[in-house]
């Protein structure tokens, strides 16, 4: 119940192209949904989170979209760059204080974006 | 502001040792949880640390310890190493209250146990 499904394993895109990572969930009490970043080498960087109260976020080019009854959440990346070349994971967490720091992370997407 | 710094970056353990890993959180930073990454997979919590008492563990058995510094600087150690605890120890860190919800991760500590 506690697992976060992620896929796919990697991704290729062509510069300019939409990148789409989906994730799914069986743990109601998971109430924050963050998606991280992690370049080789480097430590995992928060990208962009959403709440269930509502069911899209979009920062730049990245954008939440969230499916509360399905417990579903996908990240997709608009106009991908190769600089976005990275490993994605989901991640997701009861809400409140110090749970924030209590992640259940997916297992991973290499995305590699060709110039 | 500085961020959460990790040492040592590599090491190497032989079977049935004990290894500390250190953490130095992020200013201001009250909150310390440690993650283990192993190769190709997500990190898996193993255990947080708030205001110096645990504040809550996973999957993880006992010989994987903890403590946090009045400094909030944190260790993590790990004893009767075993094969499988190869793996990218990652710290990060948070502040409890009022919480926006980022953690700041560290680069890691790379563990082989041989």
């Amino acid at each position: 119940q506690q697992q976060v499904k992620q896929s796919p394993q990697s991704l290729i895109v062509q510069k300019g192209g939409i990148s789409i990572i989906n994730c799914a969930y069986e743990n109601t009490a998971f109430d924050y949904f963050p998606w991280y970043q992690q370049f080789p080498g480097k430590g995992p960087a928060l990208l962009i989170a959403i709440r269930p109260d509502v069911s899209e976020k979009k920062e730049g080019r990245f954008t939440i979209s969230f499916n509360k009854s399905a417990k579903q959440f996908s990240l997709h990346i608009m106009d991908s760059q190769p600089g976005d070349s990275a490993t994605y994971f989901c991640a997701a967490t009861p809400n409140g204080g110090t749970s924030y720091g209590k992640l259940t992370f997916g297992q991973g997407t290499i995305l590699t974006v060709h110039p | 502001e500085t961020g959460v710094t990790q040492s040592p970056t590599h090491l190497i353990k032989t079977r049935g040792q004990q290894v500390t890993l250190r953490c130095s959180s992020q200013s201001g930073h009250n909150t310390v949880s440690w993650y283990q990454q192993a190769l190709g997979q997500g990190p898996q919590f193993i255990f947080q640390y708030y205001r110096e008492e645990e504040n809550g563990r996973g999957n993880f058995p006992p010989r994987f310890s903890g403590l946090q510094f009045p400094n909030y600087s944190s260790e993590l150690n790990v004893n009767a190493l075993e094969l499988d605890d190869s793996a990218l120890y990652l710290c990060a860190s948070s502040f409890g209250e009022g919480f926006t919800g980022e953690l700041f991760f560290g680069e890691g500590s790379r563990l082989t146990v041989l």
